[in-house]
């Protein structure tokens, strides 16, 4: 069955800072695609990055990079250089399997202070 | 913006009622999901759709119901509203399948049960 874990409630972060978001997954299938969006306190969704399970780079774009380790199962979300409006809950997901399940974590509240 | 609508936006039912919330895209996308959303939880899978008429339980399905009849249209109904079934509901759609393509998201609709 496929899992997701983000183990951060919340975090704080000083603007200009990096910071890393943390996720974790379980799957038993081979092909998979790991996301992370961002919401907002207004709630729409915004997607961010994409990994693919057989992707051999890590995906940036722009501020985001994500830090794949297969072996470990992990997914971790970096923003560089913060910015008050990166405050927002942050949300890792996975897809995958024949009917192309798609699952969320329980998401992780980041606060950018100035 | 991608299309997809989500209707009704908000909605206040009494508890024993049922209720049918309805996701439309025009995007031609096979996969379709429905989520709740309730603080704590993240974003929980409720069920989701890979084609027409094809459809599968998420991890809380109980007391829901899908159908898709059409590529276009997904609904989720609540046979019988419980006040444990007050939160947002998110829709998305997705190309899936490893081609690097995100899942794009409704407004959400606030459901209240009274």
């Amino acid at each position: 069955a496929q899992k997701i874990t983000q183990t951060q409630p919340g975090m704080f972060v000083q603007e200009k800072e990096a910071v890393t978001l943390d996720c974790t997954y379980d799957t038993s299938d081979p092909s998979y695609g790991l996301f992370w969006y961002k919401q907002p306190s207004s709630g729409e969704m915004i997607f961010l990055i994409y990994q693919g399970s057989y992707d051999q780079q890590n995906a940036t774009e722009g501020r985001y990079s994500l830090n794949f380790q297969k072996a470990r199962k992990s997914a971790n979300l970096v923003i560089s250089a913060s910015q008050l409006g990166d405050s927002a809950m942050y949300f890792c997901a996975m897809e995958g399997g024949a009917t192309n399940k798609l699952i969320f974590g329980t998401g992780t509240l980041l606060a950018v202070q100035p | 913006d991608a299309g997809i609508t989500q209707s009704p936006r908000h909605k206040v039912t009494e508890t024993g009622t049922p209720v049918t919330l309805r996701c439309h895209q025009t995007e031609n996308h096979r996969y379709m999901y429905w989520y709740r959303q309730d603080p704590g939880h993240g974003l929980r899978l409720i069920h989701y759709s890979y084609g027409v008429k094809d459809t599968d339980k998420g991890e809380v399905s109980d007391g829901y119901s899908v159908s898709r009849s059409k590529t276009e249209d997904f609904l989720l109904t609540l046979e019988s509203a419980t006040s444990s079934q007050t939160s947002v509901y998110f829709c998305a759609i997705s190309d899936g399948g490893n081609m690097n393509t995100e899942a794009f998201f409704g407004q959400g609709t606030r459901l209240t049960v009274v």
